[in-house]
């Protein structure tokens, strides 16, 4: 069965720190990968997302994430946090059928300290 | 780019009543379109899939007769929670895809509250 995992369920990082969230998938296809942010009370905003080529991807905000297939990971990461990114950060992964949901994970929530 | 309109943002009503919550693709034909609830601090989970003039495709545990979900046109779905009680509070996102596009579009959620 297609699931995600994130196994960090709250991280905390102090503001200029490097940041990695991690993401492992199970899926029976090949993958389309998804990373988006929440804020509370708020939708869903699209980080970035990887379907096929160059397997480390550039999204907004200065984060990137990088597709391994032999790891079955898709971790996310930013050189250097804002206090502005503090919220709740879903890994999601679909595929190219068109019928096809996108699974999330769990989630990860991201404190930034000062 | 695609976007998606989901109405109303938020809504309180009383228990025992109906809700209809709509979602629209503004620039793109959705032929295809998702329902997701999300619990407070929770990750969302999909309800069904419903495609354009068929009838929704429901994940197991959701109760078909209670969450009425509707896709009668290539830009319109609609979910209407019956009979609405306080457990069925929660966040309701929609989400639109058009045929092989691989892109997902977000609605901005709506908030139900059943009081």
């Amino acid at each position: 069965a297609q699931s995600v995992t994130q196994p960090d369920i709250h991280i905390t990082v102090s503001e200029g720190a490097s940041l990695e969230l991690r993401c492992n998938y199970s899926y029976g296809a090949t993958p389309y990968l998804f990373w988006y942010v929440q804020s509370p009370g708020q939708g869903l905003q699209l980080l970035l997302k990887y379907f096929s080529g160059d397997t480390l991807v550039q999204g907004i905000k200065g984060f990137e994430a990088e597709f391994k297939r032999s790891q079955s990971s898709f971790n996310l990461r930013k050189p250097s946090v804002h206090w502005s990114d503090a919220a709740e950060y879903f890994c999601a992964v679909g595929a190219g059928q068109a019928g096809t949901a996108l699974i999330f994970g769990k989630g990860t929530t991201l404190s930034v300290s000062s | 780019g695609a976007v998606v309109s989901q109405h109303p943002s938020w809504v309180i009503c009383k228990s025992g009543t109906s809700v209809k919550i709509e979602c629209r693709s503004l620039d793109f034909q959705a032929t295809t379109m998702f329902w997701y609830r999300q619990f407070p601090k929770q990750s969302l989970m999909l309800m069904a899939t419903s495609n354009e003039g068929s009838k929704a495709t429901y994940e197991q545990g959701v109760e078909k007769d209670k969450f009425l979900i509707n896709h009668a046109s290539l830009t319109l779905s609609t979910l209407t929670v019956t009979s609405a009680h306080p457990e069925d509070s929660s966040f309701y996102i929609c989400s639109a895809r058009a045929g092989t596009e691989y892109g997902y579009t977000f609605g901005s959620g709506t908030r139900l509250t059943v009081v």
